[in-house]
């Protein structure tokens, strides 16, 4: 069954703090993973798609990375408006439709 | 960048009565368009997918009588809940898939329904 773990629920940290969001995924075949930032009342912000194994790409202060089993977000140096709640997502190369099967999310709160 | 709308963001609406969502893509055109409910503190959870002039095709224990999807063009989709119950209440999203070679899902801004 394709499952997405993302770990920690919640995160707190001070700004300027750097750390990483986890997102553990078992697929069968893996056509894209996706990164989403969502605020609270609000749909999901598009940030990143990765499709192989060693890719990254980054955005501002938020690195994404991919390996074959695992998907990390990093954050450097953090701000207050980097708060949300962070999700993470796959598709499988078996779903004709494309759709995505989402984690629960990391709710990030950074205080100043 | 891609952007998809949705009207209402909020409705309240009385048990018993129809509420129709729509969802719209307004720079693209989406070959397919995807319906999100989604709970406090909870994930998004698909409800069913949608294809431009094709019959949706509905997730396992959701009722395709109770909510109606319509794919009528590459922009638009609509969502109707019909005889809306009070468990019906939640935030409703859709999302439009790029007609393109790329996978990306890009999200409306929700809808939030309250039935009384």
């Amino acid at each position: 069954e394709d499952q997405v773990t993302q770990s920690p629920e919640a995160l707190r940290l001070q700004e300027g703090e750097s750390s990483s969001l986890n997102c553990s995924y078992t697929v069968s075949g893996l056509r894209g993973l996706f990164w989403y930032r969502q605020d609270p009342g609000k749909g999901p912000e598009f940030l990143f798609t990765l499709y192989s194994a060693g890719e990254e790409k980054e955005k501002e202060r938020l690195k994404a990375t991919l390996t074959k089993k695992e998907s990390f977000l990093h954050i450097t140096a953090p701000k207050p408006e980097d708060s949300a709640t962070y999700l993470c997502a796959v598709q499988a190369r078996t779903g004709s439709q494309g759709n995505l099967i989402f984690g629960k999310g990391t709710k990030l709160s950074v205080k100043p | 960048g891609a952007v998809v709308s949705q009207h209402p963001s909020w409705v309240i609406c009385k048990s018993g009565t129809s509420v129709k969502i729509e969802c719209r893509s307004l720079d693209f055109q989406a070959t397919t368009m995807f319906w999100y409910r989604q709970f406090p503190k909870q994930s998004l959870m698909l409800m069913a997918t949608s294809n431009e002039g094709s019959k949706a095709t509905y997730e396992q224990g959701v009722e395709k009588d109770k909510f109606l999807i319509n794919h009528a063009s590459l922009t638009l989709s609509t969502l109707t809940v019909t005889s809306a119950h009070p468990e019906d209440s939640s935030f409703y999203i859709c999302s439009a898939r790029w007609r393109g070679i790329y996978n990306e899902q890009f999200f409306g801004p929700g809808t939030r329904l309250t039935v009384l």
